[in-house]
């Protein structure tokens, strides 16, 4: 168990719809960091928050949006679905501002688009 | 962009070695080494900056010739456990970080 926790574990939905990934980070982390995982395109980078401040961006669609909370959960919005956005979607979470230091991984949120 | 990774796969008995190559079409900050098993999360192995600093597990070892912008990870005396798909990630300039295609190694009794 790495210490963070990702809601829901499963996610069946529609396209065209919208759904919101939820992330918390281990305690004591600051930056949260997701990832999308399919079989065709492997795992990307979407993006990185720390502190509240989104710190880098990846290979993040207009459709998809993020913002980490004072608290510092995360989540990660995702609009307008289409049937190729299904996919697993990991959150992680380290302790520094340093961009990509070592990731802890969530369990992920497995999303099916119908 | 996308790291390549060789072999694609492979296949030990325990107590063998093997070595996972990382190649990158452009410079790396840093490399950065996960393991997935099937089902579940990468989980962080070890990381490597310019600059020759490391952190990692101590049964792992991995090298980072930033020069040829590559990194290899060796695993010696195979487990069991140390099935999974190998993933190396790498950062490069403008904040970005991508994954490598992976590599699947199957450790056999």
């Amino acid at each position: 168990d790495s210490g963070v926790t990702q809601t829901p574990k499963h996610l069946i939905t529609a396209t065209g719809q919208r759904v919101t990934l939820r992330c918390s980070p281990r305690s004591g982390d600051l930056s949260v960091y997701w990832y999308q995982q399919s079989l065709d395109q492997g795992l990307q980078f979407l993006i990185q928050y720390y502190n509240g401040e989104e710190r880098a961006k990846g290979n993040i669609l207009e459709r998809f949006s993020a913002q980490q909370f004072p608290d510092l959960h995360s989540e990660l919005n995702l609009s307008s679905l289409e049937l190729g956005d299904s996919a697993l979607y990991f959150c992680a979470s380290s302790v520094g501002g340093q961009t990509f230091y070592e990731q802890y991984f969530g369990p992920g949120t497995r999303l099916t688009v119908t | 962009q996308q790291p390549v990774q060789s072999p694609q796969a492979v296949i030990l008995r325990e107590g063998e070695d093997a070595v996972i190559n990382c190649s990158s079409s452009k410079a790396l900050y840093s490399v950065h080494w996960y393991r997935q098993k099937h089902g579940e999360a990468p989980v962080f192995l070890m990381i490597l900056l310019k600059g020759g600093e490391q952190k990692g597990h101590e049964k792992i070892s991995a090298s980072f010739n930033e020069k040829k912008q590559q990194s290899s990870l060796y695993l010696t005396a195979s487990q069991l456990s140390y099935s999974g798909t190998y993933f190396c990630g790498t950062e490069v300039p403008g904040n970005q970080f991508y994954f490598g295609t992976g590599t699947s190694l199957t450790v056999i009794p």
